[in-house]
C-alpha cells in the first residue's frame, strides 16, 4: 500500500502567489487532517475531515482553505501566499480503530 | 485551552545512559501517542496508549500513562546513537474527530 501519499515534496511560492497541496490515502480512512510544522516547533492543525463532504477548522486555519470530495483526496489550498506560511506541512490520515495517524512525508513550502 | 508540554526540550545524553522524557497535557483524555521524527523526514508512530495505566515497551524505549496525573512517561534505557531523534507526544482531544494537540517536541542526541 502507498499509505499517505504528499505532493509537491517541496515548493517556492513568491508572496501573493496560490497553490494546492495534495495529500490522497489509499487506506480508506474517513478521518483526515492538515498539519503544519514551524522549524524546531511541534505541529499544529490546520484543517480536518471526518468524512467525504466534511471539514472543520483547526487551530491555525486562517489563508488555508480545503476540500473532501471523496474519501480518498484531501487538498489544502493556500491563497494568496504569506511568508508566515513558510513551514513544513503534512497530512495524516486514520481510521476509527486504536492505531493512530497515518502521516505522509510531508512538503516543504518556503514563501519569498 | 489544551497545553501539551514536553520536558526536557533538549536532551544531549551519553550512550548506555538512562533517561526519561516527561509529557504533560491540561486536559482529560485516555488516549496519548507517540512519535518519533528524523531530521527532514516524516513522524513514525512508536507507541499508542489507551487507557490509565497503560504500558507500552519496544526495544530500549518504553512509555506509560498516568491520565489522573495527566502525565506520560518516555523512558530510554541504555541509550545508543540510533535513538538520536526528535519525540513528540500527542494527546488525543475529542472521541469522534481524533484531534491531536501535539507536544513542542524533546530533541534527543545521544553521543558515542
Amino acid at each position: 500500500n502507498a499509505g499517505v501519499t504528499q505532493t509537491p515534496k517541496f515548493r517556492i511560492l513568491k508572496i501573493g502567489q496560490s497553490m494546492t497541496l495534495q495529500c490522497a490515502q489509499d487506506m480508506n480512512h474517513n478521518y483526515m487532517y492538515w498539519y503544519r510544522q514551524d522549524p524546531g516547533m511541534g505541529l499544529k492543525l490546520i484543517y480536518y475531515s471526518v468524512g467525504a463532504g466534511i471539514t472543520d477548522k483547526g487551530e491555525v486555519p486562517n489563508g488555508y482553505n480545503v476540500s473532501r470530495s471523496t474519501t480518498e483526496d484531501f487538498p489544502l489550498r493556500l491563497e494568496l501566499a504569506a511568508p508566515s506560511q513558510t513551514s513544513v506541512y503534512f497530512c495524516a490520515s486514520r481510521d476509527g480503530s486504536n492505531y493512530g495517524y497515518t502521516f505522509g512525508s510531508g512538503t516543504r513550502l518556503t514563501v519569498v | 485551552e489544551l497545553k501539551v508540554e514536553q520536558n526536557p526540550l533538549f536532551l544531549s545524553m551519553q550512550e548506555e545512559k538512562n533517561y526519561t522524557i516527561y509529557c504533560n497535557y491540561s486536559t482529560t483524555s485516555d488516549r496519548l501517542y507517540w512519535y518519533r521524527q528524523d531530521p527532514g523526514k516524516s513522524l513514525e508512530s512508536l507507541f499508542v496508549l489507551l487507557s490509565n495505566g497503560a504500558v507500552k515497551q519496544e526495544g530500549r524505549l518504553m512509555a506509560s500513562l498516568d491520565t489522573k496525573a495527566r502525565l506520560s512517561t518516555l523512558h530510554i534505557t541504555a541509550a545508543v546513537h540510533d535513538l538520536s531523534a526528535t519525540y513528540f507526544c500527542a494527546v488525543d482531544t475529542e472521541s469522534g474527530t481524533y484531534k491531536y494537540i501535539f507536544g513542542t517536541g524533546t530533541r534527543l542526541k545521544v553521543l558515542a
